[in-house]
């Protein structure tokens, strides 16, 4: 079966480290993205992308950064870790901009200390 | 700013009771509007998804309903099982922006 995997699930990271979650789908679906997920929030789209060598910015996108070389992974790298980015991170792809539903990986939780 | 805004913000309820989830949203012009739930540690599962000219549309003991006059919709879960506890969650994706607007969740716990 298809699926869409995060690796790994928990993290624990120093402030100033720079941190990749990986992100792999199996789906062949055009479309991937990252959200991050905190209390009082809802999920907020990082970044994202509509295929090979596309990224582009959502709206809290500072500190972080994406490539896509290939059709199945979208590593999220965070910079240097700021405490303000721990979170739980979400990646999600969909087959087309038209038919927008989204299958989500089960989530990384980052905690930067 | 498109907006969606959902409640009430939690819910608790006992086992076999039938309760409703409210989503209002300012997304214009509109596309469709999708109810995802996301069980405790995972990611989301999209349950249904309603158009412009739906109503009403059913998945097993859920029932969404949309009104795009009054830009609301709202979940029905009939006969609650202790694996409805979860946040449900609202998106809105209007039809002049490809990323979905995401509502803040309602979260559901039904007791037994």
């Amino acid at each position: 079966d298809a699926e869409i995997t995060q690796s790994p699930r928990h993290k624990i990271t120093e402030t100033g480290r720079q941190v990749t979650l990986a992100c792999h789908q199996t789906w062949n679906h055009n479309n991937m993205f990252w959200y991050r997920q905190d209390l009082g929030h809802g999920l907020r789209l990082i970044h994202y992308s509509y295929g090979v060598q596309d990224t582009n910015k959502g709206e809290v996108s500072d500190g972080y950064s994406v490539s896509r070389s290939n059709t199945e992974d979208l590593p999220l790298t965070l910079e240097s870790a700021a405490s303000s980015q721990t979170s739980v991170y979400f990646c999600a792809s969909s087959e087309s901009v038209e038919n927008t539903e989204a299958f989500f990986g089960q989530g990384t939780r980052l905690t930067v200390v | 700013k498109n907006q969606v805004e959902q409640s009430p913000q939690s819910l608790i309820i006992l086992e076999g009771k039938n309760c409703t989830l409210q989503c209002n949203y300012t997304v214009s012009p509109f596309s469709n509007l999708r109810w995802y739930k996301q069980d405790t540690g995972r990611g989301p599962v999209s349950l249904t998804i309603m158009t412009f000219s739906e109503n009403t549309k059913s998945n097993g003991r859920y029932t969404a309903t949309l009104d795009a006059d009054t830009k609301q919709s709202s979940l029905h879960i009939t006969a609650s099982q202790l694996s409805d506890s979860a946040s449900y969650i609202c998106v809105v994706r209007s039809g002049g922006s490809y990323i979905p607007t995401f509502g803040r969740g309602t979260s559901l716990i039904v007791h037994p």
